[in-house]
């Protein structure tokens, strides 16, 4: 079967760095998406990954090894809005986005 | 910019009652989706669509039937509600390409007692 997996739960430190991982089991790989979801709303896209290596996007940067299934969103200077849950989707062979159960990420004072 | 609009954003419906949930988009996207995400698990696909009068079933399409008259609209029909469907249901959009991003409508919370 298919499968995402991320921590259920992570607290971190305003102005800290907090890296949360994906790793992934899937039918083929078509590239790797990372979202984030503050509690009530929709998801809203922030990364990207396809090839192996860093994306860096002011703040958050995402990570990719396709021969680990592996894959990691690091956010950096942490605030209290990035308080949210973080999802990451894989799209598959037939182009589908199966999606891990989200990480909650609790930013403390 | 509207982007993609759902609509109701909450219901309570009773057991064996059927409702539409509405989906519209003004991005002139070809995909479109609907997802529902319940406590402790990812979003799970319900049934999808490439285009205008094109429509699939994802991985949870039992209970719920779709349909796509025009490239805007996408409603999901529930045919006899049941508390299992309890759930916050998501409309997305994209653009062809396995690159781009799905955008999400605001979701309808749905209760079935």
């Amino acid at each position: 079967g298919q499968n995402i997996d991320q921590p259920t739960e992570m607290t971190a430190t305003e102005g800290a760095i907090v890296q949360i991982n994906c790793t992934y089991q899937t039918s083929g790989f078509n590239g790797l998406f990372w979202y984030q979801q503050h509690a009530g709303e929709a998801p809203t896209f922030l990364s990207y990954n396809v090839l192996d290596g860093l994306e860096e996007k002011g703040r958050f940067s995402s990570f990719l090894s396709r021969s680990k299934g592996y894959s990691y969103l690091l956010l950096k200077e942490l605030q209290m809005k990035d308080s949210a849950s973080y999802l990451c989707a894989v799209k598959d062979s037939n182009y589908q986005l199966i999606w891990g159960a989200g990480t909650k990420l609790i930013i403390k004072p | 910019n509207a982007g993609v609009t759902q609509t109701p954003k909450f219901q309570v419906l009773k057991t064996g009652q059927s409702m539409t949930l509405q989906c519209a988009q003004d991005m002139n996207h070809e995909y479109m989706s609907w997802y529902r995400q319940d406590p402790g698990m990812g979003l799970r696909l319900i049934h999808y669509s490439v285009g205008a009068g094109i429509t699939d079933q994802g991985e949870v399409p039992n209970g719920y039937n779709v349909s796509r008259s025009t490239t805007e609209d996408f409603p999901l029909r529930l045919l006899s509600a049941a508390p299992s469907q309890t759930s916050v249901y998501f409309c997305a959009s994209s653009q062809g390409g396995e690159h781009q991003p799905q955008h999400f409508g605001d979701g309808t919370r749905l209760s079935i007692l």
